[in-house]
């Protein structure tokens, strides 16, 4: 079976802070890790991605992401916060090179104070 | 570019009525799938497509259906609506499912109200 969870359902941080978002995930096998964002009345846009190699991971909008397989988290963080960055926040985890299909977390509603 | 197109936006529905939900993706997509949102639930996988003429379930297909006939589009039908399927729906496409490394790009979805 596969798994993620997001033990935040909300995340409040002040403009210019450093923001993190927490995912952890259960898997057996080697997972394939994904951070998805979504704006009011939009769908889902990707973010980032860990297939393989360097545990930290770079991606869109500044945001990047630790690989940690021991603790088995997958945490996204930005170093300075912007307004624009709020949002609802998808982590979501496959198992390389199996059948199943991607399962998402419960998400996180990121509001970022001015 | 228009990516991955939904329609419609939105829709009201009574109890036992049918309809189709459209979804049409121009990047030559061979995955394809639908998903519900229900708030604190995440997204949940309904079914899901790896080609033209191949579909299969995913975590709750009870009460939708699909067909492939194109690469191009990937329409979900409710049978009989109930008020369990008022949700947001939302298609997803990407490169090479199969391998699961490549990401989903989305449509901005339908909201399904059943009455």
């Amino acid at each position: 079976a596969q798994s993620v969870a997001q033990p935040e359902d909300q995340v409040n941080v002040a403009e210019g802070n450093p923001l993190t978002v927490k995912c952890t995930y259960s898997v057996s096998g080697n997972p394939y890790l994904f951070w998805y964002v979504q704006y009011p009345n939009r769908g889902l846009q990707f973010l980032l991605k860990y297939i393989t190699g360097d545990n930290l991971v770079k991606g869109s909008y500044g945001f990047e992401a630790e690989f940690n397989k021991s603790q088995t988290s997958f945490h996204l963080k930005k170093p300075s916060a912007l307004v624009s960055d709020s949002a609802l926040y998808f982590c979501a985890v496959i198992v390389s090179g199996s059948a199943r299909q991607l399962t998402f977390g419960s998400g996180t509603q990121l509001t970022v104070l001015p | 570019n228009a990516g991955v197109t939904q329609t419609p936006k939105f829709q009201v529905l009574k109890t036992g009525q049918s309809m189709t939900l459209q979804c049409a993706q121009d990047m030559n997509h061979e995955y394809m799938s639908w998903y519900r949102q229900d708030p604190g639930m995440g997204l949940r996988l309904i079914h899901y497509s790896v080609g033209a003429g191949i579909t299969d379930q995913g975590e709750v297909p009870n009460g939708y259906n699909v067909s492939r006939s194109t690469t191009e589009d990937f329409p979900l039908r409710l049978l009989s609506a109930a008020p369990s399927q008022t949700s947001v729906y939302f298609c997803a496409s990407s490169v090479q499912g199969a391998r699961g490394d490549s990401p989903l790009h989305f449509g901005n979805g339908t909201r399904l109200t059943v009455t």
